[in-house]
């Protein structure tokens, strides 16, 4: 079945440093993939997605590259903030819609100033 | 963009009654809404699928009569914990899919304690 492997955390940057979050998945067919973010006691919100091999989605400073050849699609951004400070997580579906989201364990990243 | 409101946003109960937890679609109709548990620094578990006007579509291990699911019209889905327990006590999320470019979003969760 589909699932995401994502890396464990948690991660403790200073602010400024560079992020970078892997996720790599198992899935038949083109999923889409997707980060999500949560911040402390609030539900998930939409990072970036990208729908189909080579897409990069960005958003606030992150990007991730939708890579077929590798399975994965890994979360960066040049210089994190404290207000970056969140769970993030992975995810697929394995189809366009009406299909469940499958995701991975999430990563607690804390920034400290 | 699609916004998803659920309510409350925390709930403390006693052991043994029912707590009702709405998720509603403000700006777009919600043909298909999921409803999640997610533990203490966990993942989130999908429970159900939730389908307007259809019984909703169970994961396995997760026991319909204990959690109930309607979805009555295209705007409102509800889960009812009944009967609840501590064991019950965690946060439980709903999201719908919006079919377009945001693809699935996100309530602000519920904080269920049940004492």
């Amino acid at each position: 079945g589909n699932s995401v492997t994502q890396m464990e955390g948690p991660v403790t940057l200073s602010e400024e440093a560079f992020l970078t979050i892997n996720c790599t998945y198992t899935a038949t067919g083109y999923p889409s993939l997707f980060w999500y973010v949560q911040y402390p006691g609030e539900g998930l919100q939409l990072l970036l997605k990208a729908t189909k091999a080579d897409d990069k989605g960005s958003n606030k400073g992150f990007e991730a590259t939708y890579r077929k050849e590798t399975t994965s699609f890994h979360l960066e951004k040049g210089s994190v903030q404290v207000s970056d400070s969140a769970v993030y997580f992975c995810a697929l579906t394995s189809q366009g819609g009406s299909e469940k989201l499958v995701f991975g364990k999430g990563t607690k990243l804390t920034v400290n100033p | 963009g699609a916004v998803v409101s659920q309510h409350p946003s925390w709930v403390i109960c006693k052991s043994g009654t029912s707590v009702k937890i709405e998720c509603r679609s403000l700006d777009f109709q919600a043909t298909t809404m999921f409803w999640y548990r997610q533990f203490p620094k966990q993942s989130l578990m999908l429970m159900a699928t939730s389908n307007e006007g259809s019984k909703a579509t169970y994961e396995q291990g997760v026991e319909k009569d204990k959690f109930l699911i309607n979805h009555a019209s295209l705007t409102l889905s509800t889960l009812t914990v009944t009967s609840a327990h501590p064991e019950d006590s965690s946060f439980y999320i709903c999201s719908a899919e919006t079919g377009d470019l945001y693809g699935y979003t996100f309530g602000s969760g519920t904080r269920l304690t049940v004492v």
